[in-house]
């Protein structure tokens, strides 16, 4: 069975600053892994998708994530917080073979001026 | 283009009723997946549909149900309405079913259970 687990509910930055979003993550295959951002009543929005290929993955907005397969992580980070960053982040993980998609409970980022 | 839509967008039902959510994927494909999304939790799988069939069921009751019709549209189909199933339903759409191939979501539709 897979699962994911977010280290963290909440995260305060200042604008200006690094982003970290912890995941790690549990999967019996070949998983492939997803972040996802959600914006208050807005739909879910794809950031970056890790499928076996290149470890460091790099997604829209300057975010990226790094596979790390001996830690079972999956973290998600950016050089530097926007204000419009501010929103809730979901880890996913998706087993080779299959197609649904196991959310983690998720990461509210919260960005101060 | 036009991304995944769903109807309608909020929805008030009583205990014990029926609702049925719909929901048009992107055009061109195939693949429709439905999640509920508890108030602060992330979304849960219910069911993924792939060429009019079954692909994929969560762990959900009977009560919820679905179908895929042949222009690819779906419905998700709730009886016996019960509070805990006030939820944000979200629906999404694939090209092909499998692993690799990214899920685009639509907006989702807020139930809300009285």
């Amino acid at each position: 069975a897979q699962s994911v687990t977010q280290l963290d509910s909440h995260v305060s930055v200042s604008e200006g600053t690094p982003v970290l979003l912890r995941c790690n993550y549990s999967s019996s295959y070949s998983p492939s892994l997803f972040w996802y951002v959600q914006h208050p009543n807005k739909g879910l929005q794809l950031l970056l998708k890790y499928t076996s290929a290149a470890t460091l993955v790099k997604g829209i907005n300057g975010f990226e994530a790094e596979f790390k397969k001996s830690e079972t992580s999956f973290h998600l980070t950016k050089p530097s917080a926007h204000m419009s960053d501010a929103a809730e982040y979901f880890c996913v993980v998706s087993e080779a073979g299959y197609s649904t998609l196991t959310f983690g409970k998720g990461t509210m980022l919260l960005v101060s001026p | 283009d036009a991304g995944v839509t769903q109807s309608p967008t909020h929805l008030i039902k009583t205990r014990g009723q029926q609702v049925t959510l719909r929901c048009s994927p992107i055009s061109g494909h195939k693949s429709v997946s439905w999640y509920q999304q508890v108030l602060g939790q992330g979304p849960q799988f219910i069911f993924q549909y792939y060429e009019k069939e079954e692909r994929g069921r969560g762990n959900f009751p009977d009560r919820f149900s679905a179908r895929q019709f042949p222009n690819y549209s779906s419905e998700l189909n709730v009886n016996a309405l019960l509070l805990g199933d006030s939820a944000l339903y979200l629906c999404a759409s694939s090209l092909p079913f499998g692993t690799n191939y990214e899920q685009y979501f639509g907006p989702g539709t807020r139930l809300t259970v009285t």
